[in-house]
């Protein structure tokens, strides 16, 4: 069974002050990790998919890496409009179904 | 550029009632997904359906029947609804079984 930890739960920074969220996880055969945001009552937002451990992906200030045994997503400097629960899942061997972690919820504070 | 439409967005039901969650989406997927979200439990999948024509159970599939009534449509009903079916309820659509999933904006479903 495909298992996905995120952590920390929750992380408050401040603005510019850079960090890493971490999501470890466990499948047999892994065939895609992915990284989404998701903003309050709002539904996830796909951020970055990694396939293969070295895999390295940006998007403005946030950076996702790829290990055999985890993810993870660098923030460098970031803004308050980063603030968001950043959510991983992974699809494994001949599934089609993603497992999710429980998301790590990130605030910046101005 | 519509993507995944889910509709209602806010729903309150009475124990017992029945209901119909719709969802669409207009980008040619051919995977969809029902999740619900509960605070602490993350995202569970309820039914995907791989491809127009198929179905199958998720992680939390009782209580809940879906059709997948084309390549665009893949509606969720509650047959009897439950309190310990109050969540949030996300749609979500890929191209194929590899790819990312896009999502819905969410119905947000009270059961009391």
């Amino acid at each position: 069974e495909d298992q996905v930890t995120q952590s920390p739960e929750a992380l408050r920074l401040q603005e510019g002050e850079s960090s890493s969220l971490n999501c470890s996880y466990t499948v047999s055969g892994l065939r895609g990790l992915f990284w989404y945001r998701q903003d309050p009552g709002k539904g996830p937002e796909f951020l970055f998919t990694l396939y293969s451990a070295g895999e390295e992906k940006e998007k403005e200030r946030l950076k996702a890496t790829l290990t055999k045994k985890e993810s993870f997503l660098h923030i460098t400097a970031p803004k308050p409009e980063d603030s968001a629960t950043y959510l991983c899942a992974v699809k494994s061997g001949g599934s089609y179904i993603p497992t999710f972690g429980r998301g790590t919820s990130l605030i910046v504070h101005p | 550029n519509a993507g995944v439409t889910q509709t209602p967005k806010f729903q309150v039901l009475k124990t017992g009632q029945s209901m119909t969650l719709q969802c669409a989406q207009d980008m040619n997927h051919n995977s969809m997904y029902w999740y619900r979200q509960d605070p602490g439990m993350g995202l569970r999948l309820i039914y995907y359906s791989a491809s127009e024509g198929t179905t199958d159970k998720g992680e939390v599939p009782n209580g809940y029947n879906v059709s997948r009534l084309n390549k665009r449509e893949f509606s969720l009903r509650l047959e009897s609804a439950a309190p310990s079916q109050t969540s949030v309820y996300f749609c979500a659509s890929s191209s194929t079984g590899d790819t990312e999933a896009f999502f819905g904006q969410g119905t947000r479903l009270t059961v009391v």
